[in-house]
């Protein structure tokens, strides 16, 4: 398809298990994110990705968030000992190059995430 | 640091009102952009318009509109005759600096339009 594109769409886990959520971003776009959105709040940065290399990492919460993006496209976001408190909507987005000043970001419908 | 404060929560209008959405902003930096998205309840993030810092004159989309006031930090948004697909989530957001390569997002403004 023409969009971002996010699997899965809804995942549901036990706490403690470890979960990878799939970003496909648009074709030619280098540079990826990953945002995290709880409910009734605005999306939080976690980390972007300019062609393969993880450019800016900082708002990746602890140590147990993890992506990666080895071919400069499709991008994996690992997360390890899932908690309770992970649950909320993963998002990616892409865009040609530094949207945050130059352009805007495309984004992907989200992946459910639900830690029991 | 850079903040986005989006003060109302929920609004609900009937169609045809117009409705303004209030976003105000701290940032550090001399020059900036601002954002506005809507999130539908699909749940995927639509820009709908960009502006810097140096243009201060309203800007007209159809029945959209913003106001942008450098001096009270605000970039508003207005929809004009309201529908209902009109409703969803609006976000206003900033680059986090002058080079930043992400957003701050305020926590968004539920629109609900009723037939």
């Amino acid at each position: 398809g023409a969009g971002v594109s996010q699997t899965p769409s809804n995942k549901v886990t036990e706490k403690g298990k470890y979960v990878e959520l799939r970003c496909d971003p648009i074709s030619g776009h280098t540079a990826l994110y990953w945002y995290r959105q709880s409910l009734g709040q605005g999306p939080e940065f976690l980390i972007y990705f300019q062609g393969t290399g993880a450019a800016d990492d900082s708002g990746l919460p602890n140590d147990r968030f993890f992506a990666v993006r080895p071919e400069g496209s499709v991008s994996t976001l690992k997360i390890q000992r899932t908690e309770r408190g992970d649950s909320a909507v993963y998002l990616c987005a892409s865009s040609h190059r530094q949207a945050a000043n130059t352009g805007e970001l495309f984004f992907g419908e989200g992946s459910r995430l639900t830690v029991l | 640091a850079q903040k986005v404060t989006q003060a109302q929560t929920e609004i609900s209008v009937v169609e045809k009102e117009d409705v303004t959405l209030d976003c105000v902003y701290e940032t550090r930096d001399t020059t900036y952009y601002l954002f506005w998205y809507k999130q539908p309840p699909s749940g995927e993030l639509v820009f709908l318009i960009r502006r810097n810092s140096f243009d201060e004159q309203n800007e007209i989309s159809g029945r959209y509109s913003w106001n942008f006031q450098k001096s009270t930090s605000s970039f508003n948004f207005t929809i004009t005759a309201s529908q209902v697909v009109d409703s969803a989530v609006y976000f206003c957001a900033l680059p986090t600096d002058n080079y930043g390569q992400n957003f701050v997002f305020g926590p968004g403004t539920r629109l609900s339009v009723l037939p």
